[in-house]
């Protein structure tokens, strides 16, 4: 069964702080990886997606690692912002569309 | 584009009685999953529908259902609420999932089901 560990559970940070969200799986048979950022009470927002053959992708100020092997994803985000604040999500694809989500980082970005 | 919608987004219902959430996902998506989302057990997969038909399930009981249309709106449908029924309920929506892990899933606002 796959399981999907995020660390740390939260993170307060000052603004224009670089930061690393991590992600863990414990099963490296995986269609692709994806980073969400949920704002309180809302969806999901994808930020982005690596599929299973690639290292990394990047967004802006975002940088999403992926390494099978040793079952971890990162998440760097340049320059934070206060407008970053919100809970991260990490999710491993396992079929089709089903996704295995992590409990999340809550990052406050604070002014 | 108009991205996923979810209705009704607020919904209070009783112990006993069931419910109907809808998904109407992106224009030319094929696939919509649902899942739960909890404070306690975080984001849970329920179910999976593509080109109508269920392909993955997730480990929720009988009483949670769905079902997928032509125009691929689909509807989730739980019998006999529980108070643990109470949660966020998430649809997302892909073009082809079958593509070889490069399809994003958009997610929609949710549905907030609170069960008295």
């Amino acid at each position: 069964k796959q399981e999907v560990t995020q660390i740390p559970a939260a993170l307060s940070v000052p603004e224009g702080e670089n930061l690393v969200l991590n992600c863990s799986f414990t099963d490296s048979a995986i269609y692709n990886l994806q980073w969400f950022r949920q704002d309180p009470g809302k969806g999901l927002t994808s930020l982005l997606l690596i599929q299973s053959s690639q290292r990394e992708q990047t967004s802006g100020r975002l940088n999403a690692s992926l390494d099978k092997s040793s079952g971890r994803s990162t998440l760097y985000i340049a320059a934070s912002q206060p407008g970053d604040s919100a809970t991260y999500l990490c999710a491993v694809g396992i079929s089709g569309s089903r996704l295995t989500f992590g409990e999340g980082t809550q990052l406050t970005v604070n002014p | 584009k108009a991205g996923v919608t979810q209705t009704p987004r607020y919904l209070i219902k009783t112990r006993g009685q069931q419910v109907t959430l809808s998904c109407s996902p992106i224009s030319g998506h094929r696939s919509v999953s649902w899942y739960q989302q909890t404070p306690g057990q975080g984001l849970q997969f329920l179910f999976e529908y593509f080109s109508e038909t269920q392909r993955n399930k997730g480990n929720f009981p009988g009483r949670f259902s769905g079902r997928q249309f032509s125009n691929s709106r689909s509807e989730m449908n739980v019998s006999t609420l529980e108070l643990g029924d109470s949660a966020l309920y998430l649809c997302a929506s892909s073009l082809s999932p079958y593509s070889g892990g490069e399809e994003t899933q958009y997610f929609g606002p949710g549905t907030r089901l609170l069960v008295l």
